[in-house]
């Protein structure tokens, strides 16, 4: 899978949307880009993912570049209970169920 | 429907030990995967399960196994137990493996302390 880069930690207003992004250079084509967020102590949530086209759904909006090297996750209107780490992961069609997870970027959302 | 469900939550073990830790996927789901999760650090993939075959596995020792069983369910062992193998052990289930329309969904976790 390719590697992925996020930077370690970022704030947010809470009511503010909150832009995470994430550098995948070496995305194969066949590589989808997926984010999970884990909240302390929880396991990890699934997200959102995408191939190509930008996607949204209830939780989030994630936009991915046209040469795919980039993406960011975007939480329109981030709360106090979006403070998580959030991971972006690219994943291989041939690579069964395994996700390998990065450092992730820690958000803080503040009052 | 119920997620992903593992247990137990918390256990505590002396070092030599061994301890077996178990998950039920969610309904439906076929392939099943477990991750260590050390303090401060991401999951890092130890087994995938689908159809009771082993599909993958991570760079783990021979002290970890695992088995799936025809319910779906799994479970996992780590024999020898070390100080090291203190961490949250993550059980993730999916419809079915690759990616068309497989999300992969995780459990809450298993958290062991080697003593």
């Amino acid at each position: 899978d390719a590697k992925t880069t996020q930077p370690p930690s970022m704030d947010c207003a809470e009511g503010r949307a909150a832009n995470l992004p994430c550098n995948h250079s070496t995305i194969s084509g066949n590589e989808y880009v997926y984010w999970y967020r884990q909240i302390h102590s929880q396991g990890p949530q699934y997200i959102i993912h995408g191939l190509k086209n930008n996607e949204t759904n209830e939780m989030a909006s994630l936009i991915i570049t046209e040469d795919r090297k980039s993406s960011t996750l975007i939480l329109p209107h981030a709360t106090l209970r979006d403070t998580a780490v959030y991971y972006c992961i690219v994943r291989a069609n041939n690579a069964g169920n395994m996700l390998t997870f990065g450092g992730g970027t820690r958000l803080m959302v503040k009052p | 429907d119920a997620g992903v469900t593992q247990s137990p939550t918390h256990l505590i073990k002396t070092r030599g030990q061994q301890v077996t830790l178990r998950c039920s996927p969610i309904s439906g789901h076929k392939s099943v995967s477990w991750y260590q999760q050390v303090l401060g650090q991401g999951p890092q993939f130890i087994f995938q399960y689908y159809e009771k075959e082993e599909r993958g596995r991570g760079n783990f020792p021979d002290r970890f196994s695992a088995r799936q069983f025809p319910n779906y369910s799994s479970e996992l062992n780590v024999n020898a137990l070390l100080l090291g193998d203190s961490a949250l052990y993550l059980c993730a289930s999916s419809l079915v493996e690759g990616i068309s329309g497989n999300t992969i969904y995780f459990g809450e976790g298993s958290w062991l302390t080697v003593v």
